[in-house]
C-alpha cells in the first residue's frame, strides 16, 4: 500500500497565482486533514473532512479551500497565493476513533514557496 | 493558537543515554498521542495514551500522563543515532469529533550524538 500520497512535492508560485494540492489515500479512511508546518509553529490544522462530500474549517482556514468529492482524495486549493502561505503542507488520514486508536497517517509533505 | 507546548525545544544527548521530552496542554483530553518526524519527512505515530491511563510502554518508549497537571512525558531509553528527529505530542481538543481533530505542539528537536 502507498498510504498517503501528496502531489506535487515542491512548487514555486508567484503572488496571486492559484494552485491545488492533491492528497490521495488507499487505506479507506473516513477522515482526512490538511496541516501546514512553519518553523517554530508546529503543525496547524487548515481544513479537515469527516467523510466524502463533507469539509470543515480548522485553525487557520483563511485563504484556502478544500474539496472531498471522492473518499480517497482530499484537495487543498489556494485561489490567490500570498507569501504568507509559504510553508510545508501535510495531508493526513485516519479511521474513526471508535474502536480504534485514531492515529493519523501522514503524507511526505508538499513544500510550497510563494514569491 | 497552540493548545500546549513541548519542552525542551531542543535536546542533545550522547548515544546510549535516555531522552525525556515533556508536553503540557490546557484543555481536557480523551487521549494524547506522540509522533516522530525525521528531517524532511512526514510524521509517524509512535504511541497513544488514554486519559484513564498513567503509563504506557512500547519498546524503548515510555509515556506517562498526569491529567491533574495536564502534562505528559516521553522517555526514550538507550538512545540511538536513528532516534534523531523531532517529536510532537498531539491531543484531541474537540470532544464532538473524537480523535478526528488533533492539535499538535511545536515539538522537541532531539539530536543523538554518536
Amino acid at each position: 500500500n502507498a498510504g498517503v500520497t501528496q502531489t506535487p512535492k515542491f512548487r514555486v508560485l508567484k503572488t496571486g497565482q492559484s494552485m491545488t494540492l492533491l492528497c490521495a489515500q488507499d487505506m479507506n479512511h473516513e477522515y482526512m486533514y490538511w496541516y501546514r508546518q512553519d518553523p517554530g509553529m508546529g503543525l496547524r490544522l487548515i481544513h479537515y473532512s469527516v467523510g466524502e462530500g463533507t469539509t470543515a474549517k480548522g485553525e487557520v482556514p483563511d485563504g484556502y479551500n478544500v474539496s472531498r468529492l471522492k473518499k480517497q482524495n482530499f484537495l487543498l486549493g489556494l485561489e490567490s497565493a500570498a507569501p504568507s502561505q509559504t510553508s510545508v503542507y501535510f495531508c493526513a488520514s485516519s479511521s474513526p476513533s471508535g474502536g480504534n486508536t485514531g492515529e493519523l497517517f501522514f503524507g511526505e509533505g508538499s513544500r510550497l514557496t510563494v514569491l | 493558537s497552540q493548545q500546549g507546548e513541548e519542552d525542551p525545544q531542543a535536546l542533545s544527548i550522547q548515544e546510549g543515554e535516555n531522552a525525556t521530552m515533556n508536553c503540557s496542554y490546557k484543555t481536557s483530553i480523551n487521549n494524547l498521542q506522540w509522533y516522530r518526524q525525521n528531517s524532511g519527512r512526514g510524521l509517524v505515530h509512535l504511541i497513544l495514551i488514554r486519559s484513564n491511563e498513567r503509563e504506557k510502554h512500547s519498546g524503548r518508549l515510555r509515556v506517562t500522563l498526569d491529567t491533574s497537571k495536564k502534562s505528559s512525558s516521553l522517555l526514550i531509553t538507550a538512545s540511538r543515532a536513528a532516534d534523531t528527529a523531532s517529536y510532537f505530542c498531539a491531543r484531541r481538543t474537540d470532544p464532538l469529533f473524537g480523535n478526528e481533530k488533533l492539535t499538535f505542539g511545536t515539538g522537541t528537536r532531539l539530536t543523538i550524538i554518536p
